[in-house]
């Protein structure tokens, strides 16, 4: 079984500059799921996205982030102008419907970005 | 508004010792899921279990139990025997039924000496 895969591990970047990181859910899994979690933290919800239509968006999730899932599999969440606050790790989950209420949530990895 | 906590910051404990992890939830609804998962050093979010809110049987797998009691607001995770593989960040998580937002608590960070 290959789990949920996030690309890339790491991202260092200069602030101001964009950022792009990739998601791929587990395969037949049709919810996605974006949150943040900075150091000593719980994770926190950013966006989730059914199929292909993001139905939820926090408020964490400023006009500088976007979030896609452009053919109901894999995800970018992007980045603009970077701040020196959006160092995190950005962690991504898949989950199935259909088999009943609130299945788990399986999490990748994780991008951890680092703005210099 | 709902909220998880996890009041141990941090548990530290020698192989071999029994080790439960505490977590305390807030929430108005009346169906509900918790969760635990595990975050060792890698970063990925493991996970351990799902209940829901209307099966207060506590469960073991292992040597891994949980005890949920809705009279205290509390789904609270044991370890038996620890072994030093059991070092990670645990973290309890609630979500309301039909819902798509895990809440999370701040974690427990656990180590285990040897």
């Amino acid at each position: 079984d290959t789990g949920v895969s996030q690309d890339p591990r790491h991202k260092i970047t200069k602030r101001g500059q964009n950022v792009t990181f990739r998601c791929d859910p587990i395969s037949e899994h049709n919810r996605l799921y974006w949150y943040r979690q900075t150091l000593g933290q719980g994770p926190e919800f950013l966006t989730y996205f059914q199929n292909e239509a993001q139905l939820e968006k926090s408020r964490l999730l400023s006009d500088r982030f976007s979030a896609e899932r452009p053919k109901g599999s894999f995800s970018t969440l992007e980045i603009q102008r970077t701040e020196q606050g959006d160092s995190a790790m950005y962690l991504c989950a898949s989950s199935l419907t259909g088999q009943g209420l609130n299945q788990p949530q399986h999490f990748g990895d994780g991008t951890r970005l680092s703005i210099l | 508004a709902q909220k998880v906590t996890q009041a141990q910051t941090e548990i530290s404990v020698v192989e071999k010792e029994d080790v439960t992890l505490d977590c305390v939830y807030e929430t108005r609804d009346t169906t509900y899921y918790l969760f635990w998962y595990k975050q060792p050093p890698s970063g990925e979010l493991v996970f351990l279990i799902r209940r829901n809110s209307f099966d207060e049987q506590n469960e073991i797998s292992g040597r891994y139990s949980w005890n949920f009691q809705k009279s205290t607001s509390s789904f609270n995770f044991t370890i038996t025997a620890s072994q030093v593989v059991d070092s990670a960040v645990y973290f309890c998580a609630l979500i309301s039924a039909g819902a798509q937002k895990l809440v999370f608590g701040q974690g427990t960070r656990l180590t285990i000496n040897p």
